[in-house]
């Protein structure tokens, strides 16, 4: 079965612009998450997707936005980018909400974005 | 609201020695409980977990017991390897909640030198 992927796995952004991560989640699984992992922190939930609407929210402002698509695959864009929102992004895909939290999620390598 | 606490680190051990890392919860419901390993430069794997009170989780040499009556869930190895080297993040996933979402403690650095 294929894993969690994402892209790009780097990205340079300069303050005041906006970005678009990707997500394809794992074969199987129909629930994207998308955490945030500042440096030498543990990741904080941003938001989570199923049947392609939002299923829930962290504590991030509304320039935090997202998709899911009908395969399942998801994107996390942030507008307006600020010098802090430089960290890890990761992606879990998992079984439908309720599930996940039994048999666990499935984490991408994430995209690492740095803002200057 | 949910919470995970893991202790302080960084932690050093030699080849062979035993972990313990310590990791307890706050939660409003009954959570499921994970730990989670992190490589330099990669995403996050699961390690182990456990769904329930008493329930022991185990993979590659390491094992953790939910403990309901001291809201714990430490992670042990009897004797560690090189390869271990890598974070280790305590999480819990409410069973109950409308989307599961992982909390996750602030995470542990291990390395182990030979």
């Amino acid at each position: 079965e294929t894993g969690v992927t994402q892209s790009p796995t780097h990205l340079i952004k300069t303050r005041g612009q906006q970005v678009t991560l990707r997500c394809s989640s794992q074969s199987g699984h129909n629930t994207v998450s998308w955490y945030q992992q500042a440096l030498g922190q543990g990741p904080q939930f941003i938001f989570q997707y199923y049947r392609e609407e939002e299923n829930g929210r962290g504590n991030f402002p509304p320039r935090f936005s997202g998709l899911q698509f009908p395969n399942y695959s998801s994107e996390l864009n942030v507008n307006a980018l600020e010098l802090d929102d430089s960290a890890l992004y990761l992606c879990a895909s998992s079984l439908p909400p309720g599930q996940g939290a039994f048999y666990g999620y499935t984490f991408g390598s994430g995209t690492r974005l740095t803002v200057v | 609201g949910d919470s995970v606490t893991q202790m302080e680190g960084p932690v050093t051990l030699s080849e062979e020695a035993f972990l313990t890392i310590n990791c307890t919860y706050t939660a409003t419901g009954y959570p499921s409980l994970f730990w989670y390993v992190q490589y330099p430069g990669e995403g996050l794997q699961l390690l182990l977990k456990a769904t329930k009170a008493d329930d022991k989780g185990s993979n590659k040499g390491f094992e953790a017991t939910y403990r309901k009556e001291t809201t714990s869930f430490h992670l042990e190895k009897g004797s560690v390897q090189v390869s271990d080297s890598a974070v280790y993040f305590c999480a819990l996933s409410e069973l109950a909640g409308a989307n599961s979402k992982l909390t996750f403690g602030k995470g542990i650095t291990l390395s182990v030198r030979p």
